[in-house]
């Protein structure tokens, strides 16, 4: 079945540590790999997105993404956290029109 | 960049009522816009595909007759909840599809709808 995974609900780091947030995907072919970030009471804002090429996406707000084809894998990372970064966060994939979310990590920065 | 602008953002009915939501997109024509409820703390889930001029899709386990979903124009689409009831209580987003860019989909703001 497709699915999209986002294995942790909940995360908690440090203001400055690094950030890697996880998301997995089970589809029948490499599909368009979408993270977005929501803040409490808001829409989505798109971070990054992959669609082919080059597997290691910059986005905004200083995030990246690697895409991994072996592990069906699609990481969100960021080198430094700052305390404005504490929001949901979402991975989503594309498959012909339809877009599918996974179900959000909850990320809390700790002063 | 493209905007949709969705409104109203925060929406308080009377058990009954019907409520309309408004999805536009400002500067590009869409084709196609999307609907999605989020509950709180989970994430978001399609209810409906909505195409120009035709019949909207909808997702399985979503009662068409009570989310009525009209896109008359390339720039708007609208959602009703007809007699509509608290466990209608959510948080429902729309995004439009841009056909100018690749998988080009821009989120509207959301409209929390609560059902008293």
């Amino acid at each position: 079945a497709q699915s999209v995974t986002q294995p942790d609900i909940h995360i908690t780091v440090s203001e400055g540590a690094s950030l890697e947030l996880r998301c997995n995907y089970s589809y029948g072919a490499t599909p368009y790999l979408f993270w977005y970030v929501q803040s409490p009471g808001q829409g989505l804002q798109l971070l990054l997105k992959y669609f082919s090429g080059d597997t290691l996406v910059q986005g905004i707000k200083g995030f990246e993404a690697e895409f991994k084809r072996s592990q069906s894998s699609f990481n969100l990372r960021k080198p430094s956290v700052h305390w404005s970064d504490a929001a949901e966060y979402f991975c989503a994939v594309g498959v012909g029109n339809d877009m599918r979310f996974g179900a959000g990590t909850r990320l809390t920065v700790k002063p | 960049g493209a905007v949709v602008s969705q409104h109203p953002s925060r929406v308080i009915c009377k058990s009954g009522t019907s409520v309309k939501i408004e999805c536009r997109s400002l500067d590009f024509q869409a084709t196609t816009m999307f609907w999605y409820r989020q509950f709180p703390k989970q994430s978001l889930m399609l209810m409906a595909t909505s195409n120009e001029g035709s019949k909207a899709t909808y997702e399985q386990g979503v009662e068409k007759d009570k989310f009525l979903i009209n896109h008359a124009s390339l720039t708007l689409s609208t959602l009703t909840v007809t007699s509509a009831h608290p466990e209608d209580s959510s948080f429902y987003i729309c995004s439009a599809l841009n056909p100018g860019q690749s998988f080009g989909y821009t989120f509207g703001s959301g409209t929390r709808l609560t059902v008293v």
